[in-house]
């Protein structure tokens, strides 16, 4: 079975460029988690999706923005971008959010 | 704030050795934990889920869990040099908050 797969695996964009990253869960996997992890961090929460509703949101601006398709697969969307949102960006799925998640390979965005 | 607190580490064990990596957690409403690994340059990876508080044994891991002292802890046993990764200590919110809180990692080396 694929896992959680992400595209793509790198970018690099401009400050004030927007970008969108685009995640598909596991076979069956109905939540979909947004994570941002910088260098010597752990991941911090961004969004969590279930059954295309948002389940809740973390402490991001709202430059941030994410959505969740019929078919469950995700787009994390940031506009404006600046160099402090340079990162690994993490997605996870997860049956229904309440169990362990399973993390894709990430996104890593650099601004310049 | 929900805050998750670990040893970053590194910390540095002998082959074979028991490796013991500490986590508490500010929220109380928390009722499943789980540990992750992630090697350098890595996505993470589920290797633990605890619900209960005492002990509970996969392979050479146990993870315990004290939810009166908002405690849980991963003792790997006859550690080996592929252990060697960051380990992330990860509390999920209480019901209708589902998202995990991480912590910063501890980082293990296993000495050959």
């Amino acid at each position: 079975d694929a896992g959680v797969t992400q595209s793509p695996t790198h970018l690099i964009k401009t400050r004030g460029q927007h970008v969108t990253l685009r995640c598909s869960p596991i076979s069956g996997h109905k939540s979909v988690s947004w994570y941002q992890q910088v260098l010597g961090q752990g991941p911090q929460f961004i969004f969590q999706y279930y059954e295309k509703e948002e389940r809740g949101r973390g402490n991001f601006p709202d430059r941030f923005s994410a959505r969740q398709f019929p078919n469950y697969s995700s787009e994390l969307n940031v506009n404006a971008l600046l160099l402090g949102d340079s990162a690994l960006y993490l997605c996870a799925s997860s049956w229904t959010g309440e169990d362990g998640y399973t993390f894709g390979s990430g996104t890593r965005l650099t601004v310049v | 704030q929900k805050e998750v607190e670990q040893n970053s580490g590194p910390l540095s064990v002998p082959e074979g050795a028991i490796a013991s990596l500490n986590c508490t957690y500010s929220d109380r409403g928390s009722q499943s934990f789980f540990w992750y690994r992630q090697y350098s340059g890595k996505s993470p990876e589920l290797i633990m889920s605890i619900y209960s508080n005492g002990d509970k044994e996969d392979g050479r891991f146990t993870a315990q869990l004290n939810k009166a002292s908002q405690y849980v802890s991963l003792l790997i046993r006859d550690s080996q040099p592929s252990d060697s990764a960051t380990y992330l200590c990860a509390p999920r919110g209480e019901t209708g908050a589902n998202n995990l809180f991480f912590g910063t990692g501890t980082r293990l080396t296993v000495i050959p």
